[in-house]
């Protein structure tokens, strides 16, 4: 079991609220990745981070913002939930070394009324 | 276009049978191929990891091939047991990112039925 972490592991609010997903590793990385997945589709990559102070938009346009403060913490934060932003949100660390294993936290799935 | 590619999408199994999982790409350069369990509701967790020189690889019940020729790689579960139920993920590492970027595919639901 990888030792990374994500609260809360459900998240149901209403439209126009401002929230914040938890995501920390005691793994040490440097690289850590937010991942959007809706059901029965593929993993897609929001945000990322090479260490601290370095945050980076991924692949899928996404209305959240990160921060990288800290090498074990990369929070991800939505300033006004909407429906759409609906779905699970998974965070991830990377280890040094060229075979790019990523490590999974347990997902936080988000509902926005 | 870098693209991974499984089939089935999704698979229904008696308990104690043999199940494959299919999976293509195109991701390039090619740097490894992961295949990943996730349980519902959970993260993904790493199975198998295979280079390019490598053909085959096992983790108990789970063996993995891959062709590199191809572009080809499969999941063989033996045996399967009801925990098995899961979504099995092919991931593709490309060897040019140092962002360590990673292709995911879809995913094959996989229910293991007593």
């Amino acid at each position: 079991e990888a030792d990374i972490y994500q609260t809360p592991r459900y998240l149901v609010i209403g439209t126009g609220k401002k929230i914040t997903l938890e995501c920390s590793q005691t793994m040490g990385h440097d690289k850590m990745y937010w991942y959007q997945q809706d059901p029965g589709m593929e993993l897609h990559l929001i945000h990322y981070s090479y260490g601290v102070n370095s945050t980076e938009k991924g692949d899928l346009s996404s209305e959240s913002t990160v921060s990288r403060i800290r090498t074990e913490h990369f929070p991800l934060t939505l300033e006004s939930a909407r429906p759409s932003h609906t779905s699970q949100y998974l965070c991830a660390s990377g280890r040094p070394g060229r075979d790019n294993e990523q490590f999974f936290g347990p997902g936080t799935r988000l509902t926005v009324l | 276009k870098n693209q991974v590619e499984q089939s089935p999408q999704s698979l229904i199994i008696l308990e104690g049978k043999n199940c494959t999982l299919q999976c293509n790409y195109t991701v390039s350069p090619f740097s490894n191929l992961r295949w990943y369990k996730q349980d519902t509701g959970r993260g993904p967790v790493s199975l198998t990891i295979m280079t390019f020189s490598e053909n085959t690889k096992s983790n108990g019940r789970y063996t993995a091939t891959l062709d590199a020729d191809t572009k080809q790689s499969s999941l063989h579960i033996t045996a399967s047991q009801l925990s098995d139920s899961a979504s099995y993920i092919c991931v593709v590492s490309d060897r040019g990112s140092t962002l360590g970027r990673l292709y995911f595919g879809r995913g094959t639901q996989l229910t293991v039925w007593p």
